[in-house]
């Protein structure tokens, strides 16, 4: 079955770097975009960015552009998120989701989500 | 960005109400928009896509519906597993966006 495992997730001060990775298994990794959403304390969901299949290409919402890389590693069947240069409201349980196509993407399997807390 | 805004931010029902939950897109999406369910601590789960697309597994009690800038999600006959939080989430353009959620409460 679909499993999604989102890892990396800590306590960490404003001003550093995290990497966020998400663990893949059963079904064909390479075969799908693949996607970061985040929920801020209290708050809704919010896309952070995608990443296509062969990873050749990347969106990021506005709010992390320029802070935050998306990778992936099709051999270890595995997506990260690097986010840099953390700010207090980067709080956020973060959760990597796959993407099914449709004019752009919705998402039929989502892991349990790592969070992130950053506080001085 | 396309903004979505849901309605009721909150509502109460009981076990065997129908509820309706309204989603309002800034600018028309066709129908390309999908329904969420989250519980707290787990994973969000998909219900519906393509306006009104059931997603396989989920119960035929939820119901898609709607196109253009206005969309419902329906729910007949609410079961105990309902209560929750539930998101719209339009996938017509970048960046993809969310509604702001839907507490749905005993």
């Amino acid at each position: 079955q679909v499993q999604l495992v989102e890892s990396g997730g800590g306590v960490v001060h404003p001003g550093r770097s995290l990497r966020l990775s998400c663990a893949a298994s059963g079904f064909i990794f390479d075969n799908y975009e693949m996607h970061w959403v985040r929920q801020s304390p209290g708050k809704g969901l919010e896309w952070v960015s995608m990443i296509s299949h062969d990873g050749n290409t990347k969106k990021y919402a506005e709010f992390v552009e320029g802070r935050v890389t998306i990778s992936r590693d099709n051999s270890k069947n595995t997506l990260f998120l690097q986010v840099d240069s953390l700010r207090i409201e980067d709080t956020a349980v973060f959760y990597c989701a796959r993407g099914l196509s449709g004019s752009l993407f919705y998402f039929d399997y989502w892991g349990q989500g790592t969070l992130l807390t950053v506080s001085s | 960005d396309i903004q979505m805004t849901q309605s009721p931010s909150t509502v109460s029902a009981s076990i065997g109400d129908r509820v309706n939950i309204t989603c309002r897109a800034s600018q028309t999406i066709a129908v390309w928009l999908a329904w969420y369910q989250h519980k707290p601590g787990q994973a969000p789960n998909l219900l519906i896509y393509r306006a009104s697309l059931l997603q396989g597994g989920v119960p035929s009690r939820f119901r898609g519906s709607g196109s253009g800038t206005e969309f419902t999600l329906t729910i007949n006959s609410l079961q105990p597993d309902d209560f929750a939080t539930y998101y719209c989430q339009q996938y017509d353009s970048y960046p993809i966006t969310f509604g702001q959620g839907t507490r749905l409460d005993i």
